[in-house]
């Protein structure tokens, strides 16, 4: 799976828009692009996944540039809820049955009241 | 809430014993699988079991071991502990057919502390 680069922490003001970044210069062209989070003492949460479009859904959008090198999580409202830390993993295509999924450190996310 | 439950919540050891792990999979999923998450960083892969057997593994070695059952929910066995084991060890389950484009549900953990 290729290798992600994300900033180590983030604050956005409640009620705005947090903008997340996640850098996969390498990407291959079977690869998706995932998104989870991690509250603090709970399991990663799925947020959203993409491969070649953008994607949107209840929880959020993810912008994926052309060449899809680099994606954006947007949280269009964020509120202190989504204060968590932030793991974007790309995923190669797996064999039937095979769930592998590589973290990082991911973006730690913080709400600013 | 994603229907994955862990247990115990919480657990102490010390070093040398033997832990089991346990997983119920949400209702649905046939595959399961473990990842360790050491303090301030991100879950690593143990491995997976897809319908009772072993189906990928991570680099960890021979003395983590798991079993799937046959009603899908599975254990994880760490021997020989040893202090670095200390770790949030998290099950993650998702529905038949796996694949790329099937999202995985996470329990919430079980802390454990080697002493």
């Amino acid at each position: 799976d290729a290798k992600t680069t994300q900033p180590p922490s983030m604050d956005c003001a409640e009620g705005r828009a947090a903008n997340l970044p996640c850098n996969h210069s390498t990407i291959s062209g079977n690869e998706y692009v995932y998104w989870y989070r991690q509250i603090h003492s709970q399991g990663p949460q799925y947020i959203i996944h993409g491969l070649k479009n953008n994607e949107t859904n209840e929880m959020a959008s993810l912008i994926i540039t052309e060449d899809r090198k680099s994606s954006t999580l947007i949280l269009p409202h964020a509120t202190l809820r989504d204060t968590a830390v932030y793991y974007c993993i790309v995923r190669a295509q797996t064999n039937f049955g095979n769930e592998k999924l590589t973290f990082g450190t991911g973006t730690r996310l913080t709400i600013i009241p | 809430e994603t229907g994955v439950t862990q247990s115990p919540t919480h657990l102490i050891k010390t070093r040398g014993q033997q832990v089991t792990l346990r997983c119920s999979s949400q209702s649905g999923h046939n595959t399961v699988s473990w990842y360790q998450q050491a303090l301030g960083q991100g879950p690593q892969f143990i491995f997976q079991y897809y319908r009772e057997e072993e189906n990928g593994r991570g680099n960890f070695p021979p003395r983590f071991s798991g079993l799937q059952f046959p009603n899908y929910s599975s254990e994880l066995n760490v021997n020989a502990l040893e202090l670095d084991d200390s770790a949030l060890y998290l099950c993650a389950s998702s529905p038949q057919g796996g694949g790329t484009n099937e999202k995985l549900f996470f329990g919430s953990g079980t802390q454990l502390s080697v002493l």
